[in-house]
């Protein structure tokens, strides 16, 4: 069983909608969150960093942390086509620094 | 403020050639992460440099090896390339005094094996 899954999509919707992206992982020491955006052929760009369970919301992103379902979600309002992109979460426990990525959301937004 | 470079952007190596990859990190970030992403897939951790030491590793073999200069710059040395290397390589700095800081991506070196 991989440390973090992720749906890969693609995910299609219409400008304006609200979508929803997720993640489950396993490794109950998780306790680090982190959702990042990358276009193609460039490097991953940091979106949402949190720690430990609840939401944070930062713009039109809302990310939300269920520790008890071992369950993590990016919600985007509002969605322009410029957040057409591959959407990664990542996740690392208090005892390092590794950071365990899910395999990406292909994301596009249709004019 | 410069962000992540790498260099180079693109290489082209045969099996069993080495490679170096180099990392400048973000203005002020004094600690470096290498992952590699395989195609259509998350990038996986293959270690850490902070203090000029390999602070922790992934799950990669010994020929993945790295360097970190005084300057907090970094290399990532890859031997006796395999047709699997291929993949992109990135380069994530942040602040390493505290555990599990943000880290910031750079665009990567796209490696081909031949």
């Amino acid at each position: 069983q991989k440390e973090v899954e992720q749906d890969p999509g693609p995910l299609s919707v219409p400008e304006g909608a609200i979508v929803s992206l997720n993640c489950t992982y396993s490794n109950s020491a998780f306790q680090y969150f982190m959702w990042y955006r990358q276009y193609s052929r460039k490097g991953p760009e940091l979106l949402m960093y949190t720690y430990s369970s609840g939401n944070k919301e930062d713009g039109r992103f809302t990310a939300q942390v269920d520790k008890s379902s071992k369950y993590i979600s990016l919600f985007i309002r509002d969605s322009q086509p410029s957040d057409s992109a591959t959407y990664l979460c990542a996740m690392s426990s208090n005892t390092g620094n590794q950071f365990y990525f899910g395999t990406g959301t292909s994301l596009t937004v249709i004019p | 403020d410069a962000g992540v470079t790498q260099s180079p952007t693109h290489l082209i190596k045969t099996r069993g050639q080495q490679v170096t990859l180099r990392c400048s990190p973000k203005s002020g970030h004094d600690t470096v992460s290498w992952y590699q992403q395989a195609l259509g897939q998350g990038p996986q951790f293959i270690f850490q440099y902070y203090e000029e030491e390999e602070r922790q590793r992934g799950n990669f073999p010994d020929r993945f090896s790295g360097h970190q200069f005084p300057n907090y710059s970094s290399e990532l040395n890859v031997n006796a390339l395999l047709l699997g290397d291929s993949a992109l390589y990135l380069c994530a700095s942040s602040l390493g005094a505290v555990d599990n800081q943000p880290q910031h991506f750079g665009d990567g070196t796209r490696l081909s094996i031949l």
